[in-house]
């Protein structure tokens, strides 16, 4: 039963701390996106990546978020320093740019809370 | 500027009875729309879709409608189950370029037995 990998589960770090967020796409998908959900904003893209490549973080505050994949089974989403507003949930999906729907798959999330 | 609207964060409907959350967009480029159903503490999982081509789909109790001259979207469920309680997103993207899905902001919906 393949499916989207995301540890830690939950975060609950200090204001100024580095918190670093992991993913594991499914195997043979080739696009990974990252997307933090708030009650204001709902489901927010911050970054995705095709193939590896980074290919729009516009969704990104650039100075303090960074977003990587340092191979095909993993995917980083790291913040430093952070900060109280970047409390939320934030997901990963991957899925294949080979299918006409665009099906997402996702992960049961990250759940940070930054005091 | 939000491309995708959920205009009613919450809807309550009784058991046995239609739900119809509905989805507006903006931009009528969009070439697919697709429907996310998310439990408290889970990944939102896919649903169901719709191309722009078409008119209607339908998956069981699940039904999309598009109406692209009005730029919008519902999404009927028949009949209801508290089992489909959740939030549920309406979601958009174009085909060209593989652009990322763009999402509206949920509407909760509440099936009350």
């Amino acid at each position: 039963d393949a499916r989207v990998t995301q540890t830690p589960r939950h975060k609950v770090t200090e204001m100024g701390q580095e918190v670093t967020m992991r993913c594991q796409p499914i195997l043979g998908h080739n696009t990974v996106f990252w997307y933090r959900q708030t009650m204001m904003q709902g489901l927010e893209l911050l970054a995705y990546f095709r193939n590896r490549a980074p290919l729009d973080d516009s969704g990104m505050p650039k100075d303090r978020f960074s977003a990587e994949m340092p191979d095909a089974t993993l995917a980083t989403l790291k913040i430093q320093p952070s900060e109280p507003r970047d409390s939320a949930v934030y997901f990963c999906a991957s899925g294949h740019s080979g299918r006409a729907d665009n099906e997402q798959f996702f992960g049961p999330g990250t759940r940070l809370t930054v005091l | 500027d939000q491309q995708v609207k959920q205009n009613s964060p919450s809807l309550s409907v009784q058991e046995g009875r239609i739900s119809i959350l509905n989805c507006d967009y903006t931009n009528s480029m969009f070439d697919y729309f697709l429907w996310y159903k998310k439990y408290p503490a889970e990944g939102p999982t896919f649903l169901i879709s719709i191309s722009s081509i078409k008119d209607k789909n339908e998956d069981g109790r699940f039904t999309v409608f598009l109406n692209k001259s009005a730029k919008h979207l519902s999404l009927h469920i028949v009949p209801s189950q508290p089992g489909d309680s959740a939030v549920y997103f309406c979601a958009a993207f174009l085909l060209s370029g593989n652009t990322p899905l763009v999402f509206g902001k949920g509407t909760r919906l509440s099936v009350i037995a």
